[in-house]
């Protein structure tokens, strides 16, 4: 049974560029939550899709949205890159929403 | 709102000894508690979750928690720890109904042979 899985590794952009960042759920896990964890911190929450809607968000500005597609799997867009959103970048999955497992998580770094 | 506090960001011990780290959380309700592990560079694994019950969890790697509602409480035990153990763990509190998680800043272990 795979697990959480999540494309790509890593990443290199520049200032102002965009990124797609992608995760395919546990199977028969329904909710999609993204986590942000700058070096030396704790991962902080995103945002959450279930049934193809975002159901809560925490607190990034509008330049982070996702989207959730049939198939459960999800896609975390940043927008207008800044320095500061150099981090690892962290999917996890769940059935409702409860134990939540984590992918292996997508290195970005922008420059 | 809810919070974590894992106030250990570092810890050493000898191979062998015994490990406590602390957790203490912030949550509305009753909470679900977590703790994840993270090796260097890569994702969170889960060791052991409670949601109700029994306060005294087991988990995974021989690791448990205890509970303690009076504390505000969720520390993480093992009895004897193994060089492999050495990596960052993560207690979280949230997940009730879908809830997101709220992770502490990480206590980050060495071992020492």
């Amino acid at each position: 049974d795979a697990g959480v899985t999540q494309s790509p590794t890593h990443l290199i952009k520049t200032r102002g560029q965009q990124v797609t960042l992608r995760c395919s759920p546990k199977s028969g896990h329904d909710t999609v939550s993204w986590y942000q964890q700058a070096l030396g911190q704790g991962p902080q929450f995103i945002f959450q899709y279930y049934e193809e809607e975002e159901r809560q968000r925490g607190n990034f500005p509008d330049r982070f949205s996702g989207h959730q597609f049939p198939n459960y799997s999800s896609e975390l867009n940043v927008n207008a890159l800044l320095l500061g959103d150099s981090a690892l970048y962290l999917c996890a999955s769940s059935f409702g929403g409860e134990t939540q497992y984590f992918g292996p998580g997508t290195r970005l770094l922008v420059l | 709102a809810q919070s974590v506090t894992q106030p250990d960001i570092h810890i050493t011990v000898s191979e062998g000894a015994s490990l406590e780290l602390r957790c203490n959380y912030s949550y509305g309700a009753t909470p679900y508690l977590f703790w994840y592990v993270q090796s260097p560079g890569q994702g969170l694994q889960l060791l052991l979750k409670y949601f109700w019950g029994d306060t005294l969890v087991q988990g995974i790697k021989g690791f448990e928690a205890e509970f303690k509602r009076s504390q505000s409480s969720f520390n993480l035990r093992k009895p004897s720890v193994h060089w492999s153990d050495a990596a960052e763990y993560f207690c979280a509190v949230g997940g009730v109904g879908g809830d997101k998680l709220t992770f502490g800043t990480g206590t980050r272990l060495a071992v020492r042979p």
